[in-house]
């Protein structure tokens, strides 16, 4: 089956501190994974993208993130937090076409884990 | 900002009403989606066009029916909502299979239902 976990509902994180969003996915085939990031009252916003090639990618606001085959994992990381980097983080694989053809690009979402980043 | 565009951006109706929430985008793409987010619920995915055509309907109720005129708009028609129907609504948009992969949001729309 095909699908996206995020094992914490939250994570807290004093400014100035390494952080990480964890992410594993299921999907057959190469998975094409994706991290967003949704502000209060808002739509989500694209931050990265791993299609192929490098296992680090950067991104948007200072984001990056690892692929992990292995650990079938694709964790968000960023080296210093803010206290404005506070938000709800969504990670999404798209829906395996060999299971799926309807042609568009289907995203499979996770729960969603909300970082908290204390002053 | 996105290119995705929604209005209104907040709606309050009573369950009787008919009201209508309309999408935009400015993105060229092909393919546009309609999401229901519900506090404390995983994102969920109501409806798909691509090419106008709709390629996903996600068991939703017929008290929501979708409209996609053309690739650049789509509107969700909304009639005898119920409570539980109170989200925010959020519009969508990629390129067809081949392409940039990711989806582009609007800001959504509040709906509460009275």
């Amino acid at each position: 089956a095909q699908s996206v976990a995020q094992p914490e509902d939250q994570v807290n994180v004093a400014e100035g501190n390494p952080l990480t969003v964890k992410c594993t996915y299921s999907v057959s085939g190469n998975p094409y994974l994706f991290w967003y990031v949704q502000y209060p009252n808002r739509g989500l916003q694209f931050l990265l993208k791993y299609i192929t090639g490098d296992n680090l990618v950067k991104g948007s606001y200072g984001f990056e993130a690892e692929f992990n085959k292995s650990q079938t994992s694709f964790h968000l990381k960023k080296p210093s937090a803010l206290v404005s980097d506070s938000a709800l983080y969504f990670c999404a694989v798209r829906a395996d076409l060999l299971m799926f053809s309807g042609g568009y690009n289907k995203l499979i979402f996770g729960a969603g884990t909300r970082l908290a980043v204390h002053p | 900002e996105t290119g995705v565009t929604q209005t209104p951006r907040h709606l309050v109706m009573g369950m009787t009403n008919k009201k209508s929430l309309k999408c935009e985008q400015h993105l060229g793409h092909n393919a546009m989606y309609w999401y229901k987010q519900s506090a404390k619920k995983p994102l969920e995915l109501m409806f798909v066009y691509n090419f106008k055509e709709q390629t996903e309907n996600n068991s939703v109720p017929s008290r929501f029916s979708p409209e996609c005129p053309n690739s650049s708009h789509l509107f969700l028609h909304l009639h005898t909502l119920q409570p539980e129907d109170s989200a925010l609504y959020l519009c969508a948009s990629s390129q067809a299979l081949r392409g940039s992969y990711e989806q582009y949001f609007g800001p959504g729309t509040r709906l509460t239902v009275t």
